[in-house]
């Protein structure tokens, strides 16, 4: 069975400074991870995805991921936090095995900005 | 290309009635999801469907709740006598090959 703890639900930064949101995963096969975004009332939008080529991958708006099978995780980052990155941010993981499954979401990790 | 449509974006019923919402996936795109958000929670899954066939509807429950897609039109998701728990946000993804799903903005479904 497949999940995904986001181990913070509730991340502070302040504007200009590191992000840093963690996410463990668990999957009996080899997964595909995602991290996607949801600002207030507005739908997901897809940050970012790990399908088995690079371990670190590169995603929108200056986020990156590092998929690391050792220690089933896949935390997003971005060098320097902008208030507009202010949303819900999930962490999701689908059975790459079996095509067409369901993605399994975190509980998400709510990102506040602050000036 | 349009992303995923959804509609109505907000949906207000009454207990007892009933609730359907509709997805318009991506052009080209025949594959369609439904999941559900409950407040402070992330997204659940509900049903996966193809074309005219339900794939896999293990996250639905089990009375009151189906959904559709037909050959064509839009993808519906019908709520039968909502009750107050069935109220949260209703999102419909649709992907071209059963990967990378894209979400549409959700209809968030209040229940008085």
């Amino acid at each position: 069975a497949q999940s995904v703890t986001q181990l913070d639900s509730h991340v502070s930064v302040s504007e200009g400074t590191p992000v840093l949101l963690r996410c463990n995963y668990s999957s009996s096969y080899s997964p595909s991870l995602f991290w996607y975004v949801q600002h207030p009332n507005k739908g997901l939008q897809l940050l970012l995805k790990y399908t088995s080529a690079a371990t670190l991958v590169k995603g929108i708006n200056g986020f990156e991921a590092e998929f690391k099978k050792s220690e089933t995780s896949f935390h997003l980052t971005k060098p320097s936090a902008h208030m507009s990155d202010a949303a819900e941010y999930f962490c999701v993981v689908s059975d790459q095995k079996q095509a067409g499954t369901a993605l399994i979401f975190g509980k998400g990790t709510t990102l506040s900005v602050s000036s | 290309n349009a992303g995923v449509m959804q509609n109505p974006r907000h949906l207000v019923r009454r207990r007892g009635q009933e609730a359907r919402l509709r997805c318009s996936p991506m052009k080209g795109h025949s594959h369609v999801y439904w999941y559900r958000q409950l407040p402070e929670e992330g997204l659940k899954f509900m049903v996966y469907l193809q074309k005219e066939n339900i794939i896999d509807e293990s996250g639905m429950p089990k009375e009151r709740f189906s959904a559709e897609f037909p050959k064509e039109g839009p993808s519906i998701l019908r709520i039968q006598q909502v009750v107050r728990g069935d109220s949260a946000a209703y999102f419909c993804a649709s992907s071209p090959n059963s990967e990378t799903q894209y979400f549409g903005p959700g209809t968030r479904l209040l229940v008085l």
